[in-house]
């Protein structure tokens, strides 16, 4: 089975700073990765996944994740965040063609402040 | 708009009673899932249903039940067997479980046990 560990469960930046919250996986096949957006008492919105292809991949709201396989992880950049990005951010990894075993990471709260 | 569609939003149970958290998708996917988000623990899945009339136990389905009798709706019902219910309840469907792809979640559903 896959796993996930989030490396930073709180982070801290101020507005128009960058930021990139780290996310390792483990598996014994392949994989896709995703990462997951979740504002308070709200379910959760993907980002931006990777599948297959360029190991670089742009996502919504100006965030972009890096695949690394020699590394097994998948951090998540913003280059200048806002305020409005302040939210809980999840890494989730599934075997290919097996949404079942979706697994998730336990979270990294994003807090941007003034 | 197309999506999911969780009711209540928020919910309360003496202990002992049971509950049926509902879930409705009119997005046409075939796969539809539950979880249960606990404060720094991610998400961990309850129960699975790839179709109609089949369901799956995912990873801590004791005390929980499911069923899927039409493919737009997985209802989710605690029972009293669960010992720790309070929690942040998510639905999720995707547009199949064996070809993976993001999964869109709805709003949640919060259960709180008095």
């Amino acid at each position: 089975a896959q796993s996930v560990t989030q490396l930073d469960s709180q982070v801290p930046v101020f507005e128009e700073a960058p930021v990139e919250l780290r996310c390792n996986y483990s598996s014994s096949v392949s994989v896709y990765l995703f990462w997951y957006v979740q504002y308070p008492n709200q379910g959760l919105q993907l980002l931006l996944k990777y599948l297959s292809g360029s190991t670089l991949v742009k996502g919504i709201n100006g965030f972009e994740a890096e695949f690394n396989k020699s590394q097994t992880s998948f951090h998540l950049r913003k280059p200048s965040v806002h305020i409005s990005d302040t939210a809980e951010y999840f890494c989730a990894v599934s075997a290919r063609g097996n949404n079942n075993d979706m697994r998730f990471g336990a979270g990294t709260r994003l807090t941007v402040k003034p | 708009d197309g999506g999911i569609t969780q009711s209540p939003k928020y919910l309360f149970r003496k202990e002992g009673q049971n509950v049926t958290l509902s879930c409705e998708q009119n997005l046409n996917h075939d796969a539809m899932y539950w979880y249960r988000q606990d404060p720094g623990q991610g998400l961990r899945l309850i129960y699975y249903s790839q179709i109609v009339n089949d369901f799956q136990k995912g990873d801590i389905a004791e005390g929980y039940s499911v069923s899927r009798e039409k493919k737009e709706s997985f209802p989710l019902t605690v029972t009293s067997a669960q010992k720790n219910p309070t929690a942040f309840y998510l639905c999720a469907s995707s547009v199949t479980s064996g070809r993976s792809g993001e999964l869109f979640f709805g709003e949640g559903s919060r259960l709180t046990v008095l």
